[in-house]
């Protein structure tokens, strides 16, 4: 059963770019939340997708923004890329929005220069 | 929103000997309270994980502990291997909705 996978695993970007982010959710699960964790923090909330629509949005600006396809799997898009969104982007899967466990992904670290 | 804080943020201990984290949280709303294991270069791991309707669960050599009149929940690890090693977040959420996470606690285990 193969877990939550993340794509690319690094990325470097430099600033003013637009990046996309990929995940695919845990096999069967049907809802994907994204992460920023920082170095040394603990993962922020950017938003959640079910249902091919975001239901939840945490602090973060509309330069971040996502999607879900119908096979669940979920892209998370940055637009306009600052120093300070250098971190590790995590994707989490759960079943169904009121199911409680999330699984996380190995992440995506990305590098603005 | 929720305010999680965790304590403390490096630990050191012998092999063998127990490890004990703590964490606050501020929204008594709050049901679902997960602890998640992260190793360098990889994402977080769930290790244990606790329900605002249960004060205390236990997984082998884990167990996780929760006062909803404090609101307060701690991890505890016995007889800790060095492969115990990493940091260690704890979360609050309301069921289904975000988690907030702790500053991370970062345990070393001394073989």
């Amino acid at each position: 059963d193969a877990g939550v996978t993340q794509s690319p695993t690094h990325l470097i970007k430099t600033r003013g770019q637009q990046v996309t982010l990929r995940c695919s959710p845990k096999s069967g699960h049907d809802t994907v939340s994204w992460y920023q964790q920082a170095l040394g923090q603990g993962p922020q909330f950017i938003f959640q997708y079910y249902e091919e629509e975001e239901r939840q949005r945490g602090n973060f600006p509309d330069r971040f923004s996502g999607h879900q396809f119908p096979n669940y799997s979920s892209e998370l898009n940055v637009n306009a890329l600052l120093l300070g969104d250098s971190a590790l982007y995590l994707c989490a899967s759960s079943l169904g929005r009121l199911r409680v466990e999330a699984f996380f992904g190995q992440g995506t670290r990305l590098t603005v220069v | 929103g929720e305010n999680v804080e965790q304590h403390p943020s490096t630990l050191s201990v012998q092999e063998g000997d127990s490890a004990v984290i703590k964490c606050t949280y501020s929204d008594s709303a709050s049901n679902y309270f997960p602890w998640y294991k992260q190793e360098l270069g990889k994402g977080p791991q769930l290790i244990i994980d606790i329900r605002s309707n249960v004060g205390e669960k236990k997984d082998q050599r884990i167990a996780v502990t929760l006062n909803k009149t404090a609101k307060h929940f701690s991890l505890h690890i016995t007889e800790t291997q060095p492969e115990d090693s990493a940091v260690y977040f704890c979360a609050a959420s309301i069921a289904g909705n975000q988690f907030y996470f702790g500053t991370g606690t970062s345990l070393t285990v001394i073989p």
